[in-house]
């Protein structure tokens, strides 16, 4: 089975700060995993994804993602926070089961950003 | 990617009446899905809905509580029987296309119980 943890339920940054959203997950398998971004009364958009190859991952909005095996981690960064990236964040693993692909999801960050 | 559309955006329900929510996908989709978010919370899957036969459910999740249908590669329904408050989530639709587990999310629909 697999599973998500995200520490720190809330996160609060100062426009112009560096984010890190922290993520560590379990998985039995080699991990596909992801990070989702969701603004207040909207669905979930897909911020960037991790499969193979390049652990370092770039994905929309200036948002990185480095997947790091040994620490078993998938933490979300970026250099400059700006305002509009207040949000809630959700990391995700999938596991793939031969039928369907499903994702299971960490309790999820929400991000403040303070001018 | 694929454009998700959700019916009803959100409602507000009386207390042991039934909701059918609407999923409607631009393209064929091989997976899809239907997720609860309730307050403040993260999603849980209540089920995959199966095209031609019926939805796999995750544990703590029953058809008779929670019946979906999928008639088409493109289209399914959510229903939410015998509601109670504590049915009050956002409920949301997700497609997948391949292997990876990446999905897409409808806009979802936001229920209240009263």
């Amino acid at each position: 089975a697999q599973s998500v943890t995200q520490l720190g339920s809330h996160v609060s940054v100062s426009e112009g700060a560096l984010v890190l959203l922290r993520c560590n997950y379990s998985s039995s398998v080699p991990p596909y995993l992801f990070w989702y971004v969701q603004y207040p009364n909207q669905g979930l958009q897909l911020l960037l994804k991790y499969t193979t190859g390049a652990t370092l991952v770039k994905g929309i909005n200036g948002f990185e993602a480095e997947f790091k095996k040994s620490e078993t981690s998938f933490h979300l960064t970026k250099p400059s926070a700006h305002m509009s990236d207040a949000a809630e964040y959700f990391c995700a693993v999938s596991l793939f089961t031969g039928t369907a692909s499903k994702l299971t999801f960490g309790t999820g960050t929400r991000l403040q950003v303070t001018l | 990617s694929a454009v998700i559309s959700q019916k009803p955006s959100r409602d507000i329900c009386q207390r042991g009446t039934s909701l059918t929510i609407q999923c409607q996908v631009d393209s064929q989709v091989t997976m899809m899905f239907w997720y609860r978010q309730q307050p403040g919370q993260s999603l849980t899957l209540i089920a995959t809905a199966n095209q031609g036969s019926e939805a796999t459910y995750e544990s703590g999740f029953v058809i008779d509580k929670f019946p979906i249908s999928r008639p088409n590669l493109t289209f399914s329904t959510l229903t939410v029987s015998n509601m109670s408050p504590e049915d009050s989530s956002i409920y949301l639709c997700s497609v997948g296309y391949g292997g990876t587990g990446e999905l897409f999310f409808g806009e979802g629909s936001r229920l209240t119980v009263l």
